[in-house]
């Protein structure tokens, strides 16, 4: 197993675009989380799933982010009308449970112009 | 909800001597657990520690220990022996019990390790 992986590695776009990230995790690993790491900042929760139910939304997710685990595999993450705001480094992280370790991906750096 | 802070945000060391992270929490839970993770440059994040919170026992994984006080609400990461490949940014973490499940980090320590 490779571990977790995310595409595209960066992603540059102009504002009121929108975005799409993938995060494809480790297999057999039921639980997959998103996070967002700002600039001097530790990664801040985003949401999380337990197979295919997406099980918790931080208020950090507005209406303008949506994330979808179809089949409870690969992940992905949308931006809608993206904003300058958003550019950081969007990370995923996988464990088999609840309390198992989490492996994270190597994120994805968006920039919005 | 849990705060975690982190008040060093950089240290340096040389190499092969000892250096000690430091890290405070807030909570009004009872059971939960807290991880250091390591992010060197432009690398993944990895899992350096872990402590139960039920557990009095400090936990160690080779050269990294921790120095779990729940009462004062610390945890510290002591570093032996410090090598080259020790230098990253290293998180502070908390997750919570059922209904909290999901890890909040500290701002990090950018730990670097002289030759």
């Amino acid at each position: 197993d490779t571990g977790v992986s995310q595409d595209p590695r960066h992603k540059i776009t102009k504002r009121g675009q929108n975005v799409t990230f993938r995060c494809d995790p480790i297999s057999e690993h039921n639980r997959l989380y998103w996070y967002r790491q700002t600039l001097g900042q530790g990664p801040e929760f985003l949401t999380y799933f337990q197979n295919e139910a997406q099980l918790e939304k931080s208020r950090l997710l507005s209406d303008r982010f949506s994330a979808e685990r179809p089949k409870g595999s690969f992940s992905t993450l949308e931006i809608q009308r993206t904003e300058q705001g958003d550019s950081a480094m969007y990370l995923c992280a996988s464990s088999f449970g609840r309390l198992d370790e989490q492996f994270f991906g190597p994120g994805t750096r968006l920039t919005v112009l | 909800a849990q705060t975690v802070t982190q008040s060093q945000p950089e240290m340096s060391v040389q190499e092969a001597e000892t250096v000690t992270l430091s890290c405070t929490y807030d909570t009004s839970e009872n059971n939960y657990y807290l991880f250091w993770y390591k992010q060197p440059p432009s690398r993944q994040m990895i899992l350096v520690i872990r402590q139960e919170a039920y557990k009095q026992q400090n936990a160690t994984e080779n050269r990294f220990s921790v120095n779990f006080q729940k009462a004062a609400k610390s945890f510290s990461l002591k570093i032996s022996d410090s090598q080259l490949g020790d230098t990253a940014m290293y998180f502070c973490a908390f997750w919570g019990d059922f209904g909290n499940e999901k890890l909040t980090f500290g701002t990090g320590t950018r730990l670097t390790i002289i030759p």
